[in-house]
């Protein structure tokens, strides 16, 4: 079975601070790893992904996500947040086994302060 | 432009008057999903399809019904909706239904609110 474990709900940060949001996750089989971000009032747009292969995976808007296999972990950060970095991020799991089915976490609210 | 269209983006109804919310995409993908999105608990599956015709229950799909008639349009019914079913509403598809390595494209959601 596969689960997802976002630690902390609510992060805020100050403009030009590094983002660090945190996610590990539960996999009978080799995972595959998603980071969603939610822009109030929209859908979930993809930030980036880890599939097989290098294990530090960048994404956009300066975004990059590390696979650590022992520690069963993906966290997510930014060397410098920005105002408009302010949103939900999600991070889900899938395997070749689940049929593509996507689990999510639930989410931490990132706020930046000026 | 590649998108998933859901309709209405606002919805306010009583308490079981039956309702319908439209998604319909327009990339080709075969497999397309419902997601309800509650505070704290992140977004949740309700159903799932994974090709024409074929459906399938996702983790909480009491109360809700879909339909797969044709491949771009997947509609999400509540038959007799409840307050509990109050809710952000997000459809998603993708391309290859069995392949969890690639990626989903949401809707801008459907708030939902039942009194």
């Amino acid at each position: 079975a596969q689960s997802v474990t976002q630690l902390g709900s609510h992060v805020s940060v100050s403009e030009g601070a590094l983002v660090l949001l945190r996610c590990n996750y539960s996999s009978s089989v080799p995972p595959y790893l998603f980071w969603y971000v939610q822009y109030p009032n929209q859908g979930l747009q993809l930030l980036l992904k880890y599939t097989t292969g290098a294990t530090l995976v960048k994404g956009i808007n300066g975004f990059e996500a590390e696979f650590k296999k022992s520690e069963t972990s993906f966290h997510l950060t930014k060397p410098s947040a920005h105002m408009s970095d302010a949103a939900e991020y999600f991070c889900a799991v899938s395997g070749s086994s689940t049929l593509g089915r996507l689990y999510f976490g639930r989410g931490t609210q990132l706020t930046v302060w000026p | 432009e590649a998108q998933v269209t859901q309709n209405p983006r606002y919805l306010i109804t009583v308490t079981g008057k039956k309702l319908t919310v439209t998604c319909s995409q327009n990339m080709n993908h075969e497999y397309m999903s419902w997601y309800r999105q509650d505070p704290g608990l992140g977004l949740r599956q309700i159903y799932y399809s994974m090709n024409v015709e074929v459906t399938d229950k996702g983790d909480v799909p009491e109360g809700y019904k879909v339909s797969r008639k044709e491949k771009r349009n997947f509609p999400l019914i509540l038959e007799s909706p409840s307050p509990n079913q109050t809710s952000l509403y997000f459809c998603a598809s993708r391309t290859q239904p069995g392949q969890g390595n690639s990626p989903l494209h949401f809707g801008n959601g459907t708030r939902l609110t039942v009194t």
